[in-house]
């Protein structure tokens, strides 16, 4: 089974400034999907940017962007010009891309993310 | 746009009682997934449905049931509540089972007292 590790449970930010938030994943598997998903106080599952493994850019997403280094299974997602809105848990996960290792995700604990202004 | 949508939105049960979530897929989209989410957990895959079979299954309890209906709507079914049932209950969907991402309802907060 893959895993998804997110080893920082909480980071803090100031308003504006740039943030980075790391994730790393144990798969043998060549083909798959990476996501991260951002949870608020309200509880919402709200899917942020995702990555397809077969592709070498980067995903970007407006002020969010992904660091994907396929070789070292890194995955890291940069918040720039933070706003007190981006205030969150943000989940890794990722979703296997062959149909005998299920569609469903797998998802790291979780970084709880800090806006200070 | 229109999202999922999952009803009760929260639900208080005894314990030994039982529970029916429910899914409504955002139109067109075939694939419906349940994920369980703990207090202070990542949420956990329980089960998935394409084209109205099971799909996929994961950490499901014995206790629990699901399907999905002609309308692609899902019910998730939980039996013999424990108070460890308690949690956030999340359906997602997505237009295909293959390579799209997998959109979330606002999930059912069920307390198990």
């Amino acid at each position: 089974a893959q895993t998804v590790t997110q080893s920082q449970p909480e980071m803090s930010v100031q308003e504006a400034e740039t943030v980075t938030l790391s994730c790393t994943y144990d798969t043998s598997e060549s083909d798959y999907y990476l996501f991260w998903y951002k949870q608020p106080p309200s509880r919402q599952m709200i899917l942020v940017i995702r990555q397809e493994a077969y592709k070498q850019q980067n995903a970007t997403e407006n002020r969010f962007s992904v660091n994907f280094q396929k070789a070292a299974k890194s995955f890291s997602l940069k918040i720039s010009d933070s706003q007190l809105g981006d205030a969150a848990m943000y989940f890794c996960a990722y979703r296997s891309a062959r149909s005998n290792s299920g569609y469903a995700l797998n998802f790291g604990k979780g970084t709880s993310l800090l806006v200070t202004p | 746009a229109a999202g999922v949508i999952q009803s009760p939105r929260h639900l208080i049960k005894e314990k030994r009682e039982t529970a029916t979530l429910k899914c409504y897929p955002i139109p067109r989209h075939d694939t419906v997934y349940w994920y369980q989410q703990g207090p202070g957990q990542d949420p956990q895959f329980l089960i998935s449905f394409y084209e109205k079979m099971q799909s996929d299954k994961g950490s499901i309890p014995d206790r629990f049931s699901a399907q999905q209906f002609s309308d692609y709507h899902s019910e998730l079914n939980m039996s013999s509540l424990e108070l460890g049932d308690s949690a956030l209950y999340f359906c997602a969907s997505s237009p295909r089972k293959y390579r799209d991402e997998q959109y979330f309802g606002p999930g059912t907060r069920l307390t198990v007292t």
